[in-house]
């Protein structure tokens, strides 16, 4: 089982729809959790960390389930410019640690 | 350009030839990060140096792979008797001690 499961996708959805990504992870001794953004053949770019209580950053909100060991990334009123691959990503304390990365969730927003 | 910076950008080898791969950090950033990836998948971790130590060191990270930091500033990565599964992208990111990691543009590996 990998540490850190995602749905491939694609996800392919129109302008302006809302779109849900899922995330869950193996190791319950994770401390830290972040959605990265990545476009095709470039680097990852953090996108926001996620927190217990939810947090909300524009059209993005992300959400944490530790009793669930679950990471979520709601996008609303999607943009073309939103379509990437989106990563999420577990580190085992603090930011600046050894990261894992899912395998990613692509998502194409079309006219 | 005070972003995280790699070099190549790509690098075409022949099975069995030895390859090394630059990174420069952000400046201060006492933390470097290498990392592998493959199409369709996330990156992998491989190593990571606090300055000049090595502090921890993937199983992905075979007797042919080694990693130096030796100034606490740039790194390199070297593959040794290259082998075709080791074609991938090699990412390098750094960080201050409790920072974000920002990622370098990688190292694209063809091997042949």
């Amino acid at each position: 089982r990998k540490e850190v499961e995602q749905d491939p996708g694609p996800f392919n959805v129109p302008e302006g729809a809302t779109v849900a990504f899922n995330c869950t992870y193996s190791n319950s001794a994770s401390q830290s959790f972040f959605w990265y953004r990545q476009d095709c053949r470039k680097e990852p770019k953090l996108l926001m960390s996620v927190y217990s209580s939810g947090n909300e950053d524009g059209r993005f909100t992300a959400q944490l389930n530790r009793a669930s060991q679950y990471i979520s990334l709601l996008i609303r009123d999607s943009k073309l410019s939103d379509s990437a691959t989106y990563l999420c990503v577990v580190g085992k304390a603090g930011t600046a640690s050894k990261l894992t990365f899912g395998t990613g969730t692509r998502l194409q927003v079309t006219l | 350009d005070t972003g995280v910076s790699q070099d190549p950008r790509h690098k075409i080898t022949k099975r069995g030839q030895n390859v090394t791969f630059r990174c420069d950090p952000i400046s201060e950033h006492n933390r470097l990060y290498w990392y592998r990836q493959t199409l369709g998948q996330g990156p992998e971790f491989l190593t990571y140096f606090q300055n000049e130590a090595q502090l921890e060191k993937s199983r992905l990270l075979s007797d042919r792979f080694s990693a130096e930091r030796p100034k606490g500033s740039f790194s390199t990565l070297e593959i040794q008797r290259t082998e075709q599964g080791d074609s991938a992208m090699y990412l390098c990111a750094s960080s201050l001690s409790s920072g974000e990691q920002f990622f370098g543009p990688g190292t694209r590996l063809t091997v042949l």
